[in-house]
């Protein structure tokens, strides 16, 4: 089946750094890839739609100049959660759809990322 | 706008037990619908689909049947078992810009031995 790959799982860092995470599709070309973000208990929150070649598409409220995404090839998405801070600390899911025409394409998710920012 | 209402849970059942965890969506036009399963640390794993109406989407023992005519998608299970504990999110695509998937609250479910 369709696998994505999240890395890193995990991370701790200090306040203002930047992380990068990556999202990459394993075992198909995915032209459309997502970020999400969950807080504990609680469903996921759709940051932004990752369109290869072209800008993200970010959800209100999310603010592109702080959580940066690049789609720069059809396997893999990158965000950066530039000067990251405390409230930044979260679990964020990517996925990535098979490409087709139709809404029956199933959304495939890594496995998510800890970020923990002391 | 669309969206999907799952029963609130926790839920907590006995091995062996039926599970039921109700859907219900809201959705322009002729939506796909789905149900994700996400195990403590781990991201959300597919567990089953169903693309149109009358559809029956099955997989390891669950099944649930689009049912448009009352615009529901509930998931069951026959007989739970310990590793099935997990938090379960219903789901839908309309097919809109982008494909954006439209998630329920997610509904945790607890089986004890």
């Amino acid at each position: 089946g369709a696998v994505v790959s999240q890395h890193p799982s995990w991370v701790i860092c200090k306040s203002g750094t930047s992380v990068k995470i990556e999202c990459r599709s394993l075992d198909f070309q995915a032209t459309t890839m997502f970020w999400y973000r969950q807080f504990p208990k609680q469903s996921l929150m759709l940051m932004a739609t990752s369109n290869e070649g072209s800008k993200a598409t970010y959800e209100q409220g999310v603010e592109k100049d702080k959580f940066l995404i690049n789609h720069a090839s059809l396997t893999l998405s990158t965000l950066t959660v530039t000067s990251a801070h405390p409230e930044d600390s979260s679990f964020y899911i990517c996925s990535a759809r098979i490409p087709g025409t139709y809404s029956n394409q199933p959304q495939h998710f890594g496995d998510g990322t800890r970020l923990s920012i002391l | 706008g669309d969206s999907v209402t799952q029963m609130e849970g926790p839920v907590t059942l006995s091995e062996e037990a039926f599970l039921t965890i109700n859907c219900t969506y809201t959705a322009t036009g002729y939506p796909s619908l789905f149900w994700y399963v996400q195990y403590p640390g781990e991201g959300l794993q597919l567990l089953l689909k169903a693309t149109k109406a009358d559809d029956k989407g099955s997989n390891k023992g669950f099944e649930a049947t689009y049912r448009k005519e009352t615009t529901s998608f509930h998931l069951e299970k026959g007989s739970v078992q310990v590793s099935d504990s997990a938090v379960y999110f219903c789901a839908l695509d309309s097919g809109g810009s982008n494909y954006k998937l439209t998630f329920g609250k997610g509904t945790l479910l607890t089986v004890n031995p």
